[in-house]
């Protein structure tokens, strides 16, 4: 069945400094690959995200990659900052309106 | 901004206990999911919902399980009789759909705890 793999599950870098994570997905009918950020307590935000025909997308300090042949995808905080701390889930869809799978989450720690 | 929020924020039952979880989505939305998170495990798709009945539902949300529209702006997740691995924060969704927008909405969730 459809799987989607992240990793690392923590990651703890010096602020300013990039953090990147990344995942795979095992369907190859995804075609839609949304990135939500956690934060305690709340529900799972959605920062940026990325469909099939695209390889990188970016918004400020965050960019995302796709590489539909090897079916991985990335995403990069440059610059980052103590309110980048939480847990972020990459997850993927296969057609619009389906359900969303998550990965398992990794969990950002910035140290000042 | 538009918002999907949720009630209860926390639900304590006996197991074996009815419970509903209330959403109210965005209210130009036209589908709607519940997904569950068991504490510090990836959060688990439970059901679709569009037109007023299921469209996809996952193997977890079995007959214990059902989902309603009572409403122009309610959608509920009943479960019938609670078992202790019930316990896990609901998180309610929704999305405009294909000519709106297909990006799904998270509410804040209800953690719901069954002892």
């Amino acid at each position: 069945g459809e799987n989607v793999e992240q990793h690392p599950s923590t990651l703890s870098v010096q602020e300013g400094d990039s953090a990147v994570i990344k995942c795979t997905y095992s369907d190859s009918a995804s075609n839609y690959f949304p990135w939500y950020k956690q934060e305690l307590g709340k529900g799972p935000q959605l920062i940026i995200d990325i469909r099939s025909n695209v390889g990188e997308k970016k918004d400020q300090r965050i960019a995302v990659t796709l590489n539909k042949t090897a079916k991985h995808f990335s995403l990069h905080i440059t610059e980052t900052q103590p309110e980048d701390s939480a847990v972020y889930f990459c997850a993927a869809r296969y057609s619009s309106a389906s359900k969303i799978i998550f990965g398992s989450g990794t969990r950002l720690s910035i140290r000042p | 901004e538009p918002e999907v929020t949720q009630t209860p924020s926390h639900q304590v039952t006996q197991m074996g206990q009815e419970v509903i979880l209330r959403c109210v989505p965005i209210s130009n939305h036209l589908y709607f999911y519940w997904y569950r998170q068991i504490l510090g495990q990836k959060v688990e798709f439970l059901v679709s919902f569009y037109n007023n009945e299921i469209s996809e539902k996952s193997e977890i949300f079995d007959d214990q399980f059902s989902v309603e529209r009572p409403d122009g702006s309610n959608f509920t997740l009943k479960i019938r009789s609670t078992k202790l691995e019930d316990s896990a924060m609901y998180f309610c969704a929704s999305s405009a759909g294909s000519y709106g927008g297909d990006e799904q909405f998270f509410g804040p969730g209800t953690r719901l705890t069954v002892l």
